[in-house]
């Protein structure tokens, strides 16, 4: 079946450091790949998504790239903020149905 | 656009009872998926309900059950709540154009403590 793996957190850095969070899958046929992220006490917020290869999404800062070569979409940012602080969620949906398959989520905090 | 509601925000129940949760999509969103979210088992997949018609089923027992209204609110229920279903109970909502897969959009979630 369908499944995503993304890096244990909790992920640490200092304001206005590079963030990278992996995340690879395994699917049939060609999903298409989001990041979510949830904030303390909420839902799950779409950050981005791409949905072909060599695809970039792209939001307030974060990219990732679908890599159909390496199954990933990794998923980056520049510089971060303290406000960035949450737990991030890769996902897929596949060709065999409208459902979402997460990741195990990884928590980033950032400090001032 | 109003986004995704559920109701109600938080509920207590006791091991035994029954529970009824409540979701409205976005509007013109005609499918509406749930998902429980717990610490040691991530987030994973309950039903997905399109024009009233359950489309997708995850891999939960049968005391986990839903329904989708002709105006596309859902509703899940929970009989004979365990300890073990204390959870976050999300619910997402999606357009679903023809031929296309889109993104699904959340609400705040249910929070269920079993006691």
């Amino acid at each position: 079946g369908d499944s995503v793996t993304q890096m244990e957190g909790p992920v640490t850095l200092s304001e206005e450091a590079f963030l990278t969070i992996n995340c690879t899958y395994t699917a049939t046929g060609y999903p298409s790949l989001f990041w979510y992220v949830q904030y303390p006490g909420e839902g799950l917020q779409l950050l981005l998504k791409a949905t072909k290869a060599d695809d970039k999404g792209s939001n307030k800062g974060f990219e990732a790239t679908y890599r159909k070569e390496t199954t990933s979409f990794h998923l980056e940012k520049g510089s971060v903020q303290v406000s960035d602080s949450a737990v991030y969620f890769c996902a897929l949906i596949s060709r065999a149905g409208n459902m979402l398959t997460f990741g195990g989520g990884t928590r980033l905090m950032v400090k001032p | 656009k109003a986004g995704v509601t559920q109701t109600p925000r938080y509920l207590i129940k006791t091991r035994g009872q029954q529970v009824t949760l409540s979701c409205s999509p976005i509007s013109g969103h005609r499918s509406v998926s749930w998902y429980q979210q717990t610490p040691g088992q991530g987030l994973q997949f309950l039903f997905e309900y399109f024009s009233e018609t359950q489309r997708n089923k995850g891999n939960f027992p049968g005391r986990f059950s839903g329904r989708q209204f002709s105006n596309s609110r859902s509703e899940m229920n929970v009989s004979t709540l365990e300890l073990g279903d204390s959870a976050l109970y999300l619910c997402a909502s999606s357009s679903l154009r023809p031929g296309g897969i889109d993104e699904q959009y959340f609400g705040p979630g249910t929070r269920l403590t079993v006691t």
